[in-house]
């Protein structure tokens, strides 16, 4: 299985601050890559698809890059609604798998 | 609107049988796959397997494969998550997910249920 690992795993910012995550495939997936916010007792939701590209209804505020084994995801301007755990999922290879996890509190 | 609802928590024993459900609606059930991922206490999230309702065909990943069986009836639009013999260790959250797309190599997921919660104790 390929490995994804993200950095941190937890996090606290600021509202207002740009936040960072960074997510690491243990090989080359080029932008198969996903990401997705989940909050405490609720299920995942997807901001992120194919690295890059915004979901439907997604806020402008939330992006993604990268490709091949090194990807960001970022906040611009944190909100008090941001708070939750974002995960990031690779499907280059079966069985898709996620990142550990990275927990986002507010400051 | 495109809904998955979920069947309702089980307190389960080791050694029992469960089946859990997931039944889709606001779209055509039969033209998006549906995944099954576990969230253990406290843990991340891992993918099961997915199932093609249209034809029940159905792809496990390795760590689940032999121990969970996924099946759909598209007469009812329900997607199911079953096991014969439950362990203390399958004690988890369950969720159902749509593929976001009807492209058969994309693995990400647009809707998902609110989740089952399954506590396996003696």
């Amino acid at each position: 299985d390929i490995q994804m690992t993200q950095s941190p795993s937890s996090l606290s910012a600021s509202v207002g601050d740009r936040v960072t995550i960074t997510c690491q495939a243990s090989q080359d997936i080029s932008n198969y890559l996903n990401w997705y916010q989940q909050k405490p007792g609720k299920a995942p939701k997807l901001l992120i698809y194919d690295a890059s590209n915004l979901e439907t209804g997604v806020p402008s505020r939330f992006s993604g890059s990268g490709s091949g084994t090194d990807f960001t995801f970022t906040i611009s301007s944190l909100q008090p609604e941001d708070i939750a755990t974002y995960y990031c999922q690779q499907y280059d290879n079966l069985p898709p798998t996620f990142g550990q996890g990275t927990k986002l509190e507010i400051k | 609107e495109v809904q998955l609802v979920q069947s309702g928590a089980e307190v389960k024993k080791p050694g029992e049988s469960l089946r859990i459900s997931c039944k889709g609606s606001g779209y055509s059930f039969t033209s998006y796959w549906i995944s099954w991922v576990r969230q253990m206490p406290g843990k991340g999230l891992e993918w099961m397997g997915r199932i093609d309702p249209s034809d029940s065909y159905t792809n496990y990943s390795p760590s689940f494969q032999g121990h969970v069986t996924i099946s759909a009836d598209k007469s009812i639009s329900t997607a199911y998550l079953q096991w014969s013999s439950l362990k203390a260790s399958d004690t988890a959250m369950y969720y159902c997910a749509r593929h976001r797309t009807t492209v058969t190599t994309e693995y990400y997921f647009d809707y998902w249920g609110q989740g089952t919660l399954v506590t396996v104790s003696s």
